[in-house]
């Protein structure tokens, strides 16, 4: 069955500090991959998405992924973390035929 | 442009009753969705459209029902609200493409008693 895992469910990071979170898929293809954010009692907002080409993506907000094929995985990076990205995150995949899976997210914490 | 609207924000049912979330979207897109998301579970797809008068099931469409009569609306009906419906209920809508990003709605909190 199609899947797409984020083995993380919280993370804390201090504010400057390196960010990754790890996106892990199962398709018989490889699908077009997605990242979103979501602030509390928001919407989801697209940061990132992969479908040819480049293997690193890059984002708005300063965020960037890279899809690894050979591990199905689709990591979020981000340099230098700032207190405004406290949010909950989700990778998400679909294989074209509308069928969005996302996985279960992960929350993000910043330290000041 | 409004984007995405869902009303309403909050809604209380009693066990039995049956109620309609409204989605509305002013992007012009075909594409409409309606998702679940209950905690540690991430958002799951209920029921979807690909344009009016086309609709098809999700990932958990039982005990939901959807239509598509217009572009622009895309409304989510409970026939019998049951406890395990209590959810945040979100609407996305998107272009075709597999590769078109989808723009959320805020979502409609369900409390089902």
């Amino acid at each position: 069955a199609q899947s797409v895992t984020q083995p993380d469910i919280h993370i804390t990071v201090s504010e400057g500090a390196s960010l990754e979170l790890r996106c892990n898929y199962s398709y018989g293809a490889t699908p077009y991959l997605f990242w979103y954010v979501q602030s509390p009692g928001q919407g989801l907002q697209l940061l990132l998405k992969y479908f040819s080409g480049d293997t690193l993506v890059q984002g708005i907000k300063g965020f960037e992924a890279e899809f690894k094929r050979s591990q199905s995985s689709f990591n979020l990076r981000k340099p230098s973390v700032h207190w405004s990205d406290a949010a909950e995150y989700f990778c998400a995949a679909n294989s074209g035929t509308y069928k969005y899976i996302f996985g279960t997210g992960t929350r993000l914490k910043v330290l000041a | 442009n409004a984007g995405v609207t869902q009303t309403p924000k909050f809604q209380v049912l009693k066990t039995g009753q049956s109620m309609t979330l409204q989605c509305a979207q002013d992007m012009n897109h075909e594409y409409m969705s309606w998702y679940r998301q209950d905690p540690g579970m991430g958002l799951r797809l209920i029921h979807y459209s690909v344009g009016a008068g086309i609709t098809d099931q999700g990932e958990v469409p039982n005990g939901y029902n959807v239509s598509r009569s217009t572009t622009e609306d895309f409304p989510l009906r409970l026939l019998s609200a049951a406890p395990s419906q209590t959810s945040v209920y979100f609407c996305a809508t998107a272009g075709l493409a597999g590769t078109d990003t989808q723009y959320f709605g805020p979502g409609t909190r369900l409390t089902v008693l």
